[in-house]
């Protein structure tokens, strides 16, 4: 089975911190990899697709990278909007397997 | 404006049927791929089945149980789901595809619960 592997399922940072979520797929996947934030309640939200594109009205803060099999999730500097649940997947082809979500929170 | 309305969730048995719709607007419907996705109560997105140009999709987790189809003629966006297990419970999402495979739209959710 296809895996999409994030880490870590949790973190706590201050606000202002650079904080960093990885993502690793057991297969190569070239760039198809996105990033969903979800927030508390809330029906998820595209953050980036292509692995680095950000999408329209996503604040600059959030970055992505990678290729293959290993992403990063960066956000430069965490505010407190930024508590959620992120999530990676990706869609080179099917299924469309989402990672485990790394929950966010300010410390 | 995209839009995108889920129905139909519900209480159902172990066992039991229950069928899904999307309705949706704010673009043509029959030009894009769709997905469903769900998520059981405090846990993570899991994607349940894609319709894709013609080809479908499903997640091995609910293959031969549910059918994804859809109404180009109503812009809606199906899902029949047979056999329904507990594990089924969750919310469910159907999301319209961008460009290549990723989600930029997604509807409010329905909520499936499976129990006795």
């Amino acid at each position: 089975d296809f895996q999409m592997t994030q880490s870590p399922s949790s973190l706590s940072a201050s606000v202002g911190d650079r904080v960093t979520i990885t993502c690793r797929a057991s297969q190569g996947i070239s760039n198809y990899l996105a990033w969903y934030q979800q927030k508390p309640g809330k029906v998820p939200e595209l953050l980036i697709y292509s692995a680095s594109t950000l999408q329209s009205g996503v604040p600059s803060r959030f970055s992505g990278s990678g290729s293959g099999t290993d992403f990063t999730l960066t956000i430069s500097s965490l505010q407190p909007a930024d508590v959620a649940t992120y999530y990676c997947q990706k869609y080179n082809n099917a299924p469309l397997t989402f990672g485990g979500g790394t929950k966010v929170e300010i410390k | 404006e995209v839009q995108l309305v889920e129905s139909g969730g519900g209480v159902i048995q172990p066992g039991g049927s229950l069928r899904l719709s999307c309705a949706a607007s704010g673009f043509t419907f029959s030009s894009y791929p769709m997905s469903w996705v769900r998520q059981a109560p405090g846990e993570g997105l899991v994607w349940v089945a894609a319709l894709s140009r013609g080809r479908i999709y499903y997640a091995d987790s609910v293959k031969g149980r549910f059918t994804i189809s859809r109404d180009n003629s109503k812009d809606t966006l199906y899902l029949q789901m047979n056999s329904l297990r507990v594990e089924d419970t969750a919310v469910y999402y159907c999301a319209k595809e961008g460009q290549l495979g990723y989600f930029p739209h997604w509807g409010q959710g329905t909520l499936v619960t499976v129990s006795s």
